[in-house]
């Protein structure tokens, strides 16, 4: 069945690399959405696209973070460089405008060391 | 702001138990409130949604309500079995379309 995928699942990096995380939607759904799961803050959304244009990266630290949709089937979210406390479960959901309901991927497991 | 907030943080409950799980919202403004279910090591997967007209949403043996004027959900449980074990979060779709997150329950049915 369709489903949302993610990855890499599980990704350990030292500070100051760049980390790139990748997430294929359901195919045919127009809306894209990053969210950011941490013990602290709980689920935070980072950036959503619709129809792979950015409406809303108010939610991502600019400076370091990027997310893009090079095409339908791929939205990449990107740190450079990385840091401690960007430790995290970053998920990936798409749905279909309009609808409210959104599909999570599985996730990537991320720790900055 | 909007704050979302679930209390208790976790509960614990022998198999068969009815059980009721809570969410609060500070601003009443809102469109929608969805419950999801989260598994260890997976992502959300949504229970029940509730539009803001509606007073409840059922599936099976989940009933979820909604009392806007108190800035308040349930999610009400029947029958729970060791499977219905997991992480339940609520959220609330506000005024500026955003999904606002609580911080989530976690429930352990012991069998």
């Amino acid at each position: 069945d369709a489903r949302v995928t993610q990855t890499p699942r599980d990704k350990v990096t030292e500070m100051g690399q760049e980390v790139t995380m990748r997430c294929q939607p359901i195919l045919g759904h127009n809306t894209v959405f990053w969210y950011r799961q941490t013990m602290m803050q709980g689920l935070e959304l980072l950036a959503y696209f619709r129809n792979r244009a950015p409406l809303d990266d108010s939610g991502m630290p600019k400076d370091r973070f990027s997310a893009e949709m090079p095409d339908a089937t791929l939205a990449t979210l990107k740190i450079q460089p990385s840091e401690p406390r960007d430790s995290a479960v970053y998920f990936c959901a798409s749905g279909l405008r309009g609808s409210e309901t959104q599909y999570f991927g599985p996730g990537t497991r991320l720790l900055v060391l | 702001k909007q704050e979302v907030t679930q209390i208790p943080a976790a509960l614990s409950v022998p198999e068969g138990e009815n059980l009721v799980l809570n969410c609060s919202f500070t601003d009443s403004a809102i469109y929608n409130l969805q419950w999801f279910r989260q598994d260890p090591g997976k992502g959300l997967t949504s229970l029940l949604l509730i539009q803001s007209s509606q007073r409840e949403q059922t599936s099976g043996r989940l009933n979820a309500s909604l009392d806007k004027s108190s800035g308040r959900s349930t999610l009400y449980i029947a029958a729970s079995q060791p499977g219905d074990s997991a992480t339940y979060l609520c959220a609330v779709k506000d005024s500026n379309y955003q999904l606002i997150w609580g911080a989530g329950t976690k429930l352990i049915i012991k069998p």
